[in-house]
């Protein structure tokens, strides 16, 4: 199976700040990588597909970029509806699998 | 609107059987591959199985293969999670997830029901 690392797990960070995250493959995975957010209680929301596709609805604010083994989410200038935790997913080949996910805190 | 409901979990004993359903609206449910999501406790998530729009593929998470049968009848617009040989590992609240596909490859989960909680307890 392909493993998923995200870093860092958790992340503190002020409104207004440029955030990234990054998630590292264990394969090859040409871009065939998702980014979701979760808030507490709630389910995912997808964010980006095919490794830098932002999903209809989206905020701008949100990219992300890679190919390969190394793919980031760049959050530019956080806004207090984004503190949540974030989690990557390749799609490259069965099984699916998912980061272990990065928690966006308050500074 | 799109709306997925899943409903069937609860509490069973190890070794015990399950079946979720998840009911789905807003959307021509036959024309997409669907899926379900876990996800224990306090952890991340975990995908469990697929369905293809036609049912003719289905793909399982390892852990599961032999124990969990996913199935869809698009006639009801639902999509199913038969669960047997239950083990505590499989406590989670369970998403039923929607998986469209654009040409040859796909988007990831685009749309979540709000999930259906097992757990596998003495």
């Amino acid at each position: 199976d392909i493993q998923m690392t995200q870093s860092p797990s958790t992340l503190s960070a002020s409104v207004g700040d440029r955030v990234t995250i990054t998630c590292r493959a264990s394969q090859r995975i040409s871009s065939w990588l998702a980014w979701y957010q979760q808030k507490p209680g709630k389910a995912p929301k997808l964010l980006i597909y095919r490794a830098s596709t932002l999903e209809s609805g989206v905020p701008s604010r949100f990219s992300g970029s890679g190919s390969g083994t190394e793919f980031t989410l760049t959050i530019n200038s956080l806004q207090p509806d984004d503190f949540a935790t974030y989690y990557c997913q390749q799609y490259n080949s069965y099984s699916w699998t998912f980061g272990q996910g990065t928690k966006v805190e308050i500074k | 609107e799109v709306q997925l409901v899943e409903s069937g979990g609860g509490l069973v004993q190890p070794g015990g059987s399950l079946r979720l359903s998840c009911a789905a609206s807003g959307f021509d449910f036959s024309n997409y591959w669907m899926s379900w999501v876990r996800q224990a406790p306090g952890k991340g998530l975990e995908w469990v199985a697929n369905v293809k729009k036609d049912g003719s593929e289905v793909n399982y998470l390892d852990s599961v293969k032999g124990r969990f049968t996913i199935s869809r009848d698009d006639a009801r617009n639902s999509l199913y999670l038969q669960m047997s040989s239950l083990r505590a590992e499989d406590t989670a609240l369970y998403y039923c997830a929607r998986n469209p596909r654009m040409g040859s490859f796909f988007k990831g989960f685009d749309q979540w029901g709000q999930g259906t909680l097992v757990t596998v307890s003495s």
